[in-house]
């Protein structure tokens, strides 16, 4: 079975720095991976995928993610915050067998950022 | 494209009353999702639909809950009676492959 662990539950960050989010997964199969973000009250919007190709990924508004298998993290990263980063992140994992794209979720992780 | 549409965007009832949530996934989209989104249990997959045929629905809480979907292009998700501890934010969202999930704005659902 698969599994995705979000390390942080929360991470305040001042706007201009570094975000680091970090997300360990566990899959019988390759697995495909996915960040979502979802700001107050909306739904939830995806900021970029790993489906086996390359293994940095690159997203929307400036992040980007790094597949280590050998360490299974699918680590999000961005070089300097804005304050509309701040939001909840989700780590996403799917089977790529599973035809129907059922995913699991993991816990999330709430981004502060402080002027 | 509209992306999903989901309707009613928020839901106030009373205890006992029937509540039906309704979504439009993407145009073309094969597969189709519900979830809940509650502070103490997150995100929770409900029930998905591939082709209109309900896949998996162990995720329905219990028999007061039904989704159907009959058509391509309408879902529905009814709860009957509904109780306060319904209350949450019901997401839909819908996909053509295993690749990406699109996912309506919500409904928030309080009862009373």
């Amino acid at each position: 079975a698969q599994s995705v662990t979000q390390l942080d539950s929360h991470v305040s960050v001042s706007e201009g720095t570094p975000v680091l989010l970090r997300c360990n997964y566990s899959s019988s199969y390759s697995p495909s991976l996915f960040w979502y973000v979802q700001h107050p009250n909306k739904g939830l919007q995806l900021l970029l995928k790993y489906t086996s190709a390359a293994t940095l990924v690159k997203g929307i508004n400036g992040f980007e993610a790094e597949f280590k298998k050998s360490e299974t993290s699918f680590h999000l990263t961005k070089p300097s915050a804005h304050m509309s980063d701040a939001a909840e992140y989700f780590c996403v994992v799917s089977l790529t067998t599973d035809s129907w794209g059922k995913f699991q979720f993991g816990a999330g992780t709430q981004v502060v950022v402080t002027p | 494209d509209a992306g999903v549409i989901q309707s009613p965007r928020h839901e106030v009832t009373e205890m006992g009353q029937e509540v039906t949530l309704r979504c439009k996934p993407i145009s073309g989209h094969n597969s189709l999702f519900w979830y809940r989104q509650t502070m103490m249990r997150g995100l929770e997959l409900l029930i998905y639909f591939n082709n209109n045929v309900p896949i998996d629905d162990s995720g329905m809480p219990e028999d007061r809950f039904s989704a159907k979907m009959p058509n391509a292009s309408f879902s529905t998700l009814k709860i009957q009676p509904s109780e306060p501890r319904d209350s949450a934010v019901y997401f839909c969202a819908s996909t053509e492959t295993s690749l990406s999930q699109f996912f309506g704005p919500g409904t928030r659902l309080t009862v009373l």
